[in-house]
């Protein structure tokens, strides 16, 4: 079955500081991972696209690897802001034609100052 | 701001009510998504569009009825929801429903309460 997990469930940290989340997949035909941010409310916003050649890609203070070999992924956050505060969504794309992805249950990262 | 519009952003509605949610992009986008999100949890997929045809049901309830009038819009009208169905309901769309066709961009969602 096709499974996205993510680690921690929750995290808090000081505003200042730089986090990482964890995401591991089973999901197979692997296309692509994407990191999502998404705040209380509100749609899902993308911060990154990787594909199966991708080892790292930035987007600002947002730093995601790929490892296709041990299927896990991370987003690093650096010198994290009181608005970082969200939840951060693995997706995980299968490489057919049915259109779906599969989610992890988010990461709920909370900064404080 | 998301390129993916949806309406309304807040629907209130009884169980007897008939009401629609509707959802836009013109990013030239091929295939179209409703998604329900519960608090705390993650997306779950309700329907796909390729190319204005269905090509996914999630085995939802009738009472939710999908409809795509032409490749920009995607429009979920509701009729007779339980309590239960209240939730938030996310519009998506990429280039098509491929794997290797990109990303879901996300609209803001339609928070949907009913009584």
């Amino acid at each position: 079955k096709n499974q996205v997990e993510q680690s921690p469930q929750s995290l808090i940290i000081l505003e200042g500081k730089n986090c990482t989340l964890q995401c591991n997949y089973t999901v197979s035909p692997f296309s692509n991972l994407r990191w999502y941010k998404q705040d209380t409310g509100r749609g899902p916003v993308s911060l990154t696209i990787m594909t199966f050649s991708e080892n790292t890609k930035s987007n600002g203070r947002y730093t995601a690897t790929l490892d296709a070999d041990t299927k896990q992924s991370s987003l690093h956050i650096t010198a994290s802001q009181l608005s970082d505060s969200a939840s951060y969504i693995c997706v995980v794309r299968v490489n057919t034609n049915a259109g779906k992805s599969t989610f992890g249950d988010g990461t709920t990262l909370t900064v404080k100052p | 701001d998301t390129e993916v519009t949806q309406t309304p952003k807040h629907l209130v509605m009884g169980m007897t009510n008939k009401k629609s949610l509707k959802c836009e992009q013109h990013m030239g986008h091929r295939a179209m998504y409703w998604y329900k999100q519960k608090a705390k949890k993650p997306p779950e997929l309700m329907f796909v569009y390729s190319y204005e045809k269905l090509s996914i049901n999630e085995s939802v309830p009738s009472r939710f009825s999908p409809e795509c009038p032409n490749s920009s819009l995607l429009n979920l009208h509701l009729h007779a929801l339980q309590p239960e169905d209240s939730a938030l309901y996310l519009c998506a769309s990429s280039q098509d429903v491929r794997g290797g066709a990109g990303e879901l961009f996300f609209g803001e969602g339609s928070r949907l309460t009913v009584l």
